[in-house]
Parts: C-alpha cells; structure tokens; sequence
C-alpha cells in the first residue's frame, strides 16, 4: 500500500540558509499535517492543510510557511534557519477522523 | 494544551503488563494513540472518538472517558517489540490537528 513519501530524507543547511521540504500523502487523504520533532522530544505540530486549505496553524515560526498544491502534495519552506531548527520533520496524512499515517521524516541539520 | 501522561517510563519483563495514562485539560474529540522507536515515524495503534467509536489493532485496548477527558492504553502480556516511546494525541474537534503529550518510554526484558 502506498504510504506518505517525505523528501529529502536528509538535509544539511548552513545557518541563514532556505530548506524546502516536500511531502506526498496518500491517496485520497483529505488531511495534511506537519510535526517537528527535536531529539528526545515530543512531535510539535506546525500546520495543516484539509483541501488544500490551511485549516490549523500550531508553534510555527514566522520563518516558516507551508502549502498544499493542486496534487496535494505539501511543501514546507523554512527560511533564515536557526541552529534550533535543527530536528526530525515528520508529514502526516489522514482520512477523515482518521488515524495519521505518518511520513519516514526529514532530518534537517543546521550547521 | 498538551495533554499529560503517565507514567513517563516503565520497564517491563516481557509477559507483564502496562497502563499508560493521557489526561487533558480540554474537552476532547478523539484521542489517538501511537507508538515510536528511536530515529523511527509513529506508528498508529489506537484511535478512541468521542461518541464511543474506537479503532486499533487487535491486540491493543484502550479506553476513554469522555467527563473526565481521560485514556489509558493498556498493553498486557508485553513483547520485546513492545519497546518504544509512547504517545498519546489530542484533538478537540473533527479533522482537527493533534497535540502529543510528552511520551511515556516503554522498555521491554528478557
């Protein structure tokens, strides 16, 4: 069965740089989330896209933004980044009142 | 609000059995449940909505007071494979995003 497909797996960034990440949900999920995941943490939620609309907004930095496009795939752009940035960056999708089926994650090291 | 859960670690032997507890502040939707290894995504293993209506895997149970906007998960005659981090997440409406509470680290012996 197709699962949620993050890229790139893993990234590496200079402080002050621009990371894109990208997601790919699973087929007729109508839900999108983004979670960031610091080592030894709890996943934090970002945002979310139902419909390709933005329907929750959670602890995401001004730095950050995030779409949905027309195929429902979801990117999430972090500009300027911090060393803090620094963690596991997990997609999610789900159906509705569903279970999340999370993503493999982008790791994303700021040096 | 995140919500909070208990206890924040155990360690099993395998065969015994283990209640995680997730509590919230704030009238609650649906409580989920997932499970997950270090460096790994969580892994689904129980989704309890308000109204009684619960979904999971066969050998896990869960229950949810919707007053006191309580859910324990109970994990019983416990596996190696049972070892991870566990979390509980919230939501408060329909389709809405979940907040996960800080985790419960299950350890599992011989």
């Amino acid at each position: 069965a197709a699962g949620v497909i993050q890229s790139p797996r893993h990234l590496i960034k200079e402080k002050r740089e621009t990371a894109t990440l990208k997601c790919y949900p699973i087929p007729r999920h109508d839900t999108v989330y983004w979670y960031q995941q610091g080592p030894g943490q709890d996943p934090q939620f970002l945002i979310s896209f139902y419909e390709k609309m933005q329907s929750d907004k959670g602890s995401i930095p001004d730095r950050f933004s995030a779409q949905q496009f027309s195929d429902y795939h979801s990117e999430l752009n972090m500009s300027s980044l911090e060393l803090g940035d620094s963690a596991l960056y997990f997609c999610a999708s789900s159906p509705w009142d569903g279970e999340l089926f999370f993503g493999e994650g982008s790791r994303l090291t700021v040096l | 609000q995140q919500p909070v859960q208990s206890p924040q670690a155990v360690i099993l032997r395998e065969g015994e059995d283990a209640v995680i507890n997730c509590s919230s502040s704030k009238a609650l939707y649906s409580v989920h449940w997932y499970r997950q290894k270090h460096g790994e995504a969580p892994v689904f293993l129980m989704i309890l909505l308000k109204g009684g209506e619960q979904k999971g895997h066969e050998k896990i149970s869960a229950s949810f007071n919707e007053k006191k906007q309580q859910s324990s998960l109970y994990l019983t005659a416990s596996q190696l494979s049972y070892s991870g981090t566990y979390f509980c997440g919230t939501g408060i409406r329909s389709q809405g995003n979940l907040i996960f509470g800080k985790g419960t680290k299950l350890s599992v012996k011989p």
